[in-house]
C-alpha cells in the first residue's frame, strides 16, 4: 500500500519560474513531513521538513504548505534556478512507529531550463 | 567530513556470490537506517537500529540480506547468494537521539550501488 503519493512524476520550468511538487499521505498518525532532493548517482539530502501543527514554513526559496485536513503537502521553489534541476521526494514519519522510519513518494524530476 | 559515509560507492558482483557493505554514521548519532531504491523510485526502509539494537526490519528484507552494528557505530549490511533482484541502491542514514518532542531528522549517505550480473 502506497502510503504517501507524490506528483508530478516530472516538472519542466523556466529559470525564474515557480515549481510545485505535492504530496498526499493516508496515514494520519504521521506527524513529520520532510522533502528530500537528490542528484544523480548522489544520496538524497534533506531540503526542508515540516510538522503538523503549522501550515507554512519558509527557508530561502523553498517553502511547504501543510493541510491536515486534505492530508496534502507540497513544496514550492521560488526563482527556479537549472541548478535545482534533480530529483524530489516527499516523505513522511510518524513518531508512533518503532524508528520513526521514513516513508517516501515516488519522487520527482525536476528540470529547470536556462 | 562529518556526514553519514559508506563504502564501496560501487559493487559489481555475479548472481550467487555474496557482498557487504559498511555504513559509518555521523558521530554520536545513535539512530541508524537502511533503505534501498530501485531507479526511479523512492527510497524503501529495509531495517534500522538504535545503538546495537536491530529494533525493526521490512518485509523486503529476505532471509538472504542480515544487518549489524556490533558497537553501536557503523553497521554493515550483507546480502548473501545475490539475484538480479538485489541490483539497486543502498542507502545509510543516521539520526541524533531524540529529545523530547523533537523529530526524526535523517541524514543520507551517498549509497552502494550493486549490479549484480
Amino acid at each position: 500500500q502506497q502510503q504517501v503519493k507524490q506528483s508530478p512524476q516530472s516538472l519542466i520550468v523556466q529559470k525564474g519560474g515557480i515549481s510545485i511538487i505535492n504530496c498526499a499521505y493516508e496515514n494520519t498518525a504521521f506527524d513529520y513531513f520532510p522533502w528530500y532532493q537528490q542528484f544523480p548517482g548522489k544520496g538524497p539530502a534533506l531540503l526542508i521538513a515540516i510538522r503538523p501543527d503549522v501550515s507554512e514554513k519558509k527557508e530561502g526559496r523553498f517553502t511547504i504548505s501543510f493541510n491536515k485536513s486534505a492530508k496534502q503537502f507540497s513544496l514550492h521553489i521560488m526563482d527556479s534556478q537549472p541548478g535545482d534541476s534533480a530529483t524530489y521526494f516527499c516523505a513522511a514519519s510518524s513518531r508512533e512507529t518503532s524508528g520513526s522510519r521514513l516513508t517516501f513518494g515516488e519522487g520527482t524530476q525536476l528540470t529547470v531550463n536556462p | 567530513d562529518t556526514g553519514v559515509s559508506q563504502n564501496p560507492r560501487h559493487k559489481i558482483t555475479k548472481r550467487g556470490q555474496n557482498v557487504t557493505f559498511r555504513c559509518d554514521p555521523i558521530s554520536e548519532h545513535n539512530r541508524l537506517y537502511w533503505y534501498r531504491q530501485t531507479l526511479g523510485q523512492g527510497p524503501e526502509f529495509l531495517t534500522y537500529f538504535q545503538n546495537e539494537a536491530q529494533l525493526e526490519k521490512s518485509r523486503l528484507l529476505s532471509d538472504r540480506f542480515s544487518a549489524e552494528r556490533p558497537k553501536g557505530s557503523f553497521s554493515t549490511l550483507e546480502i548473501q547468494r545475490t539475484e538480479q533482484g538485489d541490483s539497486a541502491m543502498y542507502l545509510c542514514a543516521s539520526s541524533p537521539r531524540l529529545g523530547r518532542g523533537s523529530y526524526n531528522e535523517q541524514f543520507f549517505g551517498p549509497g552502494t550501488r550493486l549490479t549484480v550480473l
